[in-house]
């Protein structure tokens, strides 16, 4: 089945640890984005990357990196300098004919 | 999502028609778009309007595009229980590389 795989459902990260979100596509799409939502917020883009081995700060890249070696992985790690990381954290792939975003189905990332 | 509003919550009976409204600023929008978000999950593309229509019909859902107002809304007829949900507006900006310009979201509730 093609779809978009974020891994895990469920992470538990200590003050001060890096944790690496997972996002995986076999859509075969060019661009890949990392969003956060928090209550009430909307969606923010975190990182966005339109080809292998290419990516742009989204609004707030701050504490956050990510890397695009291959096409069908867009990883995302949270750092410890994210100050406010607890969050639910969505991937999003764009085809090549640029209409619709296709989602994973989110990470929830909390803080203890 | 201070470019893209939309009124924050919604409450409808069941049976009765939803009508969630959206207004943009960006005259130069392509593609609008409404997403669902039903709670604890990814977003689901519902349904998308190119800019030179004023009207999109998909069963149950009626978009409606007054461009002159920039002003875009989501007619559910019927609406059923499992209706309720996170509705998210969203605009393609040409020249925008492919990125989304989100509304903080619609909170739909449908009591029986």
């Amino acid at each position: 089945d093609g779809g978009i795989t974020q891994s895990p459902k469920y992470l538990f990260r200590k003050e001060g640890q890096n944790v690496t979100l997972s996002c995986e596509q076999n859509l075969n799409h060019d661009a890949m984005y990392w969003y956060r939502q928090d209550p009430g917020q909307g969606l923010r883009l975190i990182y966005y990357s339109q080809i292998v081995n290419d990516f742009q700060k989204g609004d707030i890249a701050e504490g956050y990196s990510v890397s695009r070696e291959k096409k069908e992985s867009f990883p995302l790690t949270v750092t410890s300098a994210q100050k406010n990381p607890t969050a639910f954290y969505l991937c999003a792939t764009i085809p090549h004919r640029n209409t619709e975003a296709f989602f994973g189905q989110g990470t929830r990332l909390t803080v203890v | 999502g201070e470019d893209v509003e939309q009124s924050l919550f919604l409450s409808v009976r069941e049976g009765d028609s939803s009508v969630i409204n959206c207004t943009y600023t960006d005259s130069s929008s392509t593609y609008l778009y409404w997403y669902k978000q039903e709670p604890g999950a990814g977003l689901q593309l519902l349904t998308y309007i190119f800019s030179n229509m004023d009207m999109k019909q998909d069963q149950r859902l009626t978009v409606l595009l007054n461009k002159k107002d920039k002003h875009l809304s989501l007619r559910i007829a019927d609406t059923q229980t499992g209706d309720s949900a996170i509705y998210f507006c969203a605009e393609r900006r040409a020249g925008n590389n492919r990125k989304l310009i989100w509304g903080l979201g619609t909170s739909l509730a449908v009591n029986p």
